[in-house]
């Protein structure tokens, strides 16, 4: 069965530090991988990954894909309070997007 | 003005009863999706269409039904609607043809979504 697994589910740090969550997946016919930030309201596109190996970055976030390990990890440096949020990790699955549960990542001051 | 757009934003309504929300969007997508969401278990898929002829289930499609009445506009019905389908839902759009905004990228493989700002829907 597909499935996109996220870890941790939660996650509570302090202002300036580095975060790391992490998708893996298991997926028939993988396309893209792609990562959200949701806030209080709908989810917004962060980055989408389809080769192994190249890193996509927008300022302190950044993002990379391991087609071999079936995984990517969205990494925040610099942490602060603004990035509190629910990141999503989708995978495109032929014409399917199957979602993770999600990280809910709080930063406290 | 919103791209994507949902109506109702709040409902709350009655076991047994019909429920339609309604998705609109003016980004000129072909392809629109329904999801809902559910604490710990993300964003789950119920219906996708890809044009207005083209409409396919999800996860879970149970329960649900859909109609896709123009390009602009993708509906989801909820006939009989039962206390476990309280949630969130959300419609997207996407056109993996259309470059937005990322220059070299190849055609048909961009498929970021443009969600809407979500439909909380409680069943009583």
């Amino acid at each position: 069965e597909d499935k996109v697994v996220q870890s941790p589910l939660s996650l509570v740090v302090h202002e300036g530090d580095t975060v790391t969550l992490n998708c893996s997946y298991e997926v028939t016919n993988f396309r893209s991988l792609l990562w959200y930030k949701q806030e209080k309201k709908a989810p917004t596109f962060l980055f989408m990954l389809t080769s192994s190996g190249i890193e996509k970055k927008s300022g302190r976030l950044s993002s990379i894909l391991d087609k071999k390990e079936l995984s990517s990890i969205l990494n925040i440096t610099a942490t602060q309070t603004g990035d509190s949020a629910i990141y999503l990790c989708a995978v495109e699955d032929n014409n399917d997007m199957r979602f993770g549960a999600g990280t809910r990542l709080t930063v406290k001051p | 003005d919103a791209d994507v757009t949902q109506t109702p934003r709040n409902r709350i309504t009655k076991t047994g009863k019909r429920i339609m929300l309604e998705c609109s969007q003016t980004k000129g997508h072909d392809r629109m999706y329904w999801y809902r969401q559910d604490p710990g278990l993300g964003l789950r898929l119920i219906y996708y269409s890809f044009d207005v002829k083209d409409i396919n289930k999800g996860e879970i499609s149970d329960g649900y039904s859909v109609s896709r009445q123009a390009q602009a506009k993708f509906s989801l019905s909820l006939e009989s609607a039962i206390p476990n389908q309280t949630a969130l839902y959300f419609c997207a759009t996407s056109d993996p043809n259309k470059a937005a905004g990322t220059s070299g990228r190849p055609r048909g493989t961009y498929n970021e979504q443009f969600f809407g700002p979500g439909t909380r829907l409680t069943v009583l």
